[in-house]
């Protein structure tokens, strides 16, 4: 089975800290993805990777970073967190063009 | 441009069939998926059709593609308790280095006892 996990299930941090959210897959798959999830706007696509060291940008990729230094690991970072930021983030890979396996999701609040 | 609809709701009683409708804009579409969320977790691939389908069935799923029309819908037969849960379809579009999912806004279903 494919497994996709993400270090917090919930997180609580303060607007202006630099927050890390890690997302690591055990299926050498190519590609991965972050995602936030609002209520009423369902997933957004933030930035994805398909390959180490290479990403491109999502549908909203202000105030985000990622970086991908190995193949199995993908992180999310928000340098300067900020209260709009406050979501449930979900991180998903998946080999070429096949389906997205998801993670869990972090629930991160910005106080 | 890209767009996913869906409606945000639906309640049905358990025994009852469920009908969740999705469209989407984009006729470049390979293929087409139905993602299930339950509370608290993440999503869960349920079913998907291929573009040049116009029906899947799978068990108690059954999922019509209307391309002319753009239209996608899920069908729960015989619908429990533990379906409840938001249903969010996806189109899957070429995106040179791999397929970006567009996603819809979800239908969360609720299933009466």
């Amino acid at each position: 089975d494919v497994k996709v996990t993400q270090s917090s299930r919930y997180l609580v941090k303060r607007t202006g800290e630099k927050v890390f959210l890690e997302c690591v897959q055990d299926m050498d798959h190519e590609n991965m993805f972050w995602y936030r999830q609002d209520p009423g706007l369902g997933l957004r696509l933030i930035y994805f990777s398909y390959d180490v060291k290479m990403k491109e940008k999502g549908d909203i990729p202000e105030g985000y970073s990622v970086s991908r230094e190995k193949k199995e690991r993908f992180s999310l970072i928000l340098e300067s967190a900020s209260t709009n930021q406050t979501s449930m983030y979900l991180c998903a890979s998946s080999f070429s063009h096949d389906e997205q396996f998801f993670g869990p999701g972090t629930r991160l609040t910005v106080l | 441009g890209e767009d996913v609809e869906q409606s945000l709701f639906l309640s049905v009683r358990e025994g009852d069939s469920s009908v969740i409708n999705c469209t989407y804009t984009d006729s470049s579409s390979t293929y087409l998926y139905w993602y299930k969320q339950e509370p608290g977790a993440g999503l869960q691939l349920l079913t998907y059709i291929f573009s040049n389908m116009d029906m899947k069935q799978d068990q108690r799923l059954t999922v019509l593609l209307n391309k002319k029309d753009k239209h996608l819908s899920l069908r729960i037969a015989d619908t429990q308790t533990g379906d409840s849960a938001i249903y969010f379809c996806a189109e899957s579009l070429y995106g040179g280095a791999t397929n970006k999912l567009i996603f819809g806004t979800g239908t969360l279903l609720a299933v009466q006892p």
